[in-house]
């Protein structure tokens, strides 16, 4: 079956530098969604990824989707107090039926 | 509110008590998903309905969890017997599909807390 990995689990980071999170699948997938949780809150989407090789911004933030379909990363450009939460991502394997699973996520805290 | 509602939000029961949790999705979504979720964790899939259809349900889910959708509105999570490994954050999303594919992105609820003693 599929399995996903996300990494890293944690990251610090002072305001003003760059963040990214890795998302590694082991099957080939048909789309990814990346989504945010603040802490307390519920998991909020951010963008979907469809197509190989293909990338997205949002201000920011930059999603990429693998020439494979295997994997994906977001990026988030001089990040500031507000992108504290945890970032997931939720792959939707080829053939896999048609659920989204998360990715385990990664926290990022964000210090002045 | 037109967003997805959950009730209660949060939940404390007794080892060995049934529980039920309600989940209001956004009216026109026609899917409904619902995921379990401890600290530090990721969501983990539980179930979902396309409309009333019951569609998939994890392998990992317990008979002691059942779920419905009877009008393809609102949907319904009980647990019985519930266990001290049962006390998680159960989130409801929806989602309104075209097909059969899973194109959309999913809008949750603020999920109920269950803590079991």
């Amino acid at each position: 079956g599929q399995q996903v990995m996300q990494i890293p689990q944690y990251q610090h980071v002072q305001e003003g530098e760059d963040f990214t999170t890795y998302c590694n699948s082991s099957t080939t997938l048909s789309n990814i969604q990346w989504y945010k949780q603040r802490p307390g809150g519920h998991p909020v989407f951010l963008i979907q990824l469809v197509k190989s090789g293909e990338v997205k911004k949002q201000k920011r933030l930059t999603f990429q989707f693998g020439e494979a379909k295997k994997n994906s990363s977001l990026h988030i450009t001089a990040t500031q107090t507000t992108d504290v939460g945890t970032y997931f991502c939720a792959p939707l394997s080829a053939g896999g039926g048609n659920k989204l699973t998360f990715g385990t996520g990664t926290q990022l805290k964000v210090e002045l | 509110d037109t967003g997805v509602s959950q009730d209660p939000r949060h939940k404390i029961t007794k080892r060995g008590q049934n529980v039920t949790f309600r989940c209001d999705p956004i009216s026109e979504h026609n899917r409904l998903y619902w995921y379990r979720q401890t600290l530090g964790q990721g969501p983990e899939f539980l179930t979902y309905f396309q409309n009333e259809a019951q569609l998939e349900k994890s392998r990992l889910l317990s008979d002691r969890f059942s779920a419905e959708r009877p009008k393809g509105s609102f949907s319904t999570l009980e647990i019985q017997r519930t266990e001290q490994g049962d006390s998680a954050m159960y989130l409801c999303a929806s989602s309104l599909e075209v097909g059969s594919a899973t194109n959309e992105k999913l809008f949750f609820g603020s999920g109920t807390q269950l803590s079991v003693l």
